[in-house]
């Protein structure tokens, strides 16, 4: 069951500019997680922003989670060609010990 | 830095066949998860584990079995290979409910 929708699908931006994906998800969170994916890899883990927190920051990404809207956006600023890859977001149920369900992917793509 | 091996990179098998997808992580995880990924369909849970010779099924359990007898190792069988198995599957651990996951890097299988 895929709970996270990423918007948009596919994002293409020039070098230095900023990113930004969006996720919406539909049930109660204990968390949201966002991970990357470079072509034909595993993905690997970014950030985690639990339910009672609004903001995060980890370097150059931002990640924010508004709880009404059920949403959260991944913001990365000042982009670089290394930073071509998939974003996916994830959630965490509140209700229990369930796995993770991830959304389809934004697919971004940063030109030199 | 927590490592999950996935035996293969590529496998190509042929329709019918049993196939054994391995994969093992170094840290002690309780919790173990096999994904398979096709383009547009983002991430399917195929199985999980949360214990030794503990499985659940996942969203798309069909023509696919798993077997965890111990801790760092979790298999995932295709009894008999079809041509819509043909994915990339991803094997992912984490320590516990709510944490971040791990993923191997994949394994890409076609079955002809």
């Amino acid at each position: 069951s895929q709970q996270g929708e990423e918007d948009p699908q596919a994002l293409s931006i020039q070098e230095g500019e900023n990113a930004t994906m969006n996720c919406s998800y539909k049930t109660s969170i204990n968390n949201l997680q966002w991970y990357r994916q470079n072509s034909g890899r595993g993905l690997v883990h970014l950030i985690l922003i639990r339910s009672n927190e609004r903001e995060k920051h980890s370097g150059r990404l931002r990640v924010t989670l508004d709880t009404s809207k059920k949403s959260s956006s991944l913001l990365i600023t000042a982009s670089r060609a290394a930073d071509t890859a998939s974003y996916f977001c994830a959630t965490a149920s509140s209700s229990g010990n369930t796995p993770l369900v991830f959304g389809k992917g934004t697919r971004l793509s940063v030109i030199a | 830095d927590v490592k999950v091996t996935q035996s293969s990179r590529y496998l190509v098998k042929r329709t019918g066949e049993k196939v054994f997808l391995e994969c093992v992580q170094d840290m002690d995880h309780e919790n173990m998860f096999w994904y398979r990924q096709d383009p547009g369909l983002g991430l399917r849970l195929i199985y999980f584990s949360y214990d030794v010779k503990m499985k659940e099924k996942g969203d798309i359990p069909e023509g696919y079995s798993v077997s965890r007898e111990k801790k760092e190792r979790f298999s995932l069988i295709l009894e008999s290979a079809s041509t819509n198995q043909t994915s990339m599957y991803l094997c992912a651990s984490r320590r516990a409910t709510n944490e971040k996951l791990f993923f191997g890097s994949g394994t890409q299988l076609s079955v002809l």
